[in-house]
């Protein structure tokens, strides 16, 4: 079964204080690693999709990383804006994908 | 394009009452999932179609959940009778044929007392 691991449950940054989320997963054959971000009350936003180990894709402040093993959410010089929960996802087979637990991001100013 | 659209946005209902979500996928898109999201157990699928047909119904938890796509516009998740433990928020989302990104709607919060 996939098993998606995101760290850390939380992130607590200053503004400007640059940082990365992890997510690691365990899955057989990946087809492609998803980023996505979710506000209070509002549904996933699509971010990113990364498909390769060594791609990288960049969105304004968030750059996002892959290897064999894990991907990385690269948070520069954050603003409160970047508060958010960000949610790795995996997909194996199909379109299905499966989901990590998120890693809530608060900014303060 | 307007985005995933569902309906209603809260709903607040009894045990043992029925409760119907709707759905309205992107223009476009040929496949439609439907996702329930706790804290206890993070955003699980349910179920998924492609072209109005259930591909994958694994993740419904139990005969009381059903899903229909009577076209490839609008889709229904029911829920009959409904239990305290169903409350959730139920997203929906859709994504084209050969794109994996899936886009999501702004979700049912489902509260059943």
């Amino acid at each position: 079964e996939d098993q998606v691991t995101q760290s850390p449950e939380a992130l607590r940054l200053q503004e400007g204080e640059s940082s990365s989320l992890n997510c690691s997963y365990t899955v057989s054959g990946l087809r492609g690693l998803f980023w996505y971000r979710q506000d209070p009350g509002k549904g996933p936003e699509f971010l990113f999709t990364l498909y390769s180990a060594g791609e990288e894709k960049e969105k304004e402040r968030l750059k996002a990383t892959l290897t064999k093993k894990e991907s990385f959410l690269h948070i520069t010089a954050p603003k409160p804006e970047d508060s958010a929960t960000y949610l790795c996802a995996v997909q194996a087979g199909g379109y299905k994908l499966s989901f990590g637990a998120g890693t809530t991001v608060t900014v303060r100013a | 394009d307007a985005g995933v659209i569902q309906s209603p946005r809260h709903e607040v209902t009894e045990m043992g009452q029925e409760v119907t979500l709707r759905c309205k996928p992107i223009s476009g898109h040929d496949y439609l999932f439907w996702y329930r999201q706790t804290m206890m157990r993070g955003l699980e699928l349910l179920i998924y179609f492609n072209n109005n047909v259930p591909i994958d119904d694994s993740g419904m938890p139990e005969d009381r959940f059903s899903a229909k796509m009577p076209n490839a516009s609008f889709s229904t998740l029911k829920i009959q009778p409904s239990e305290p433990r169903d409350s959730a928020v139920y997203f929906c989302a859709s994504s084209r044929q050969g794109q994996y990104e899936q886009f999501f709607g702004p979700g049912t919060r489902l509260t059943v007392l």
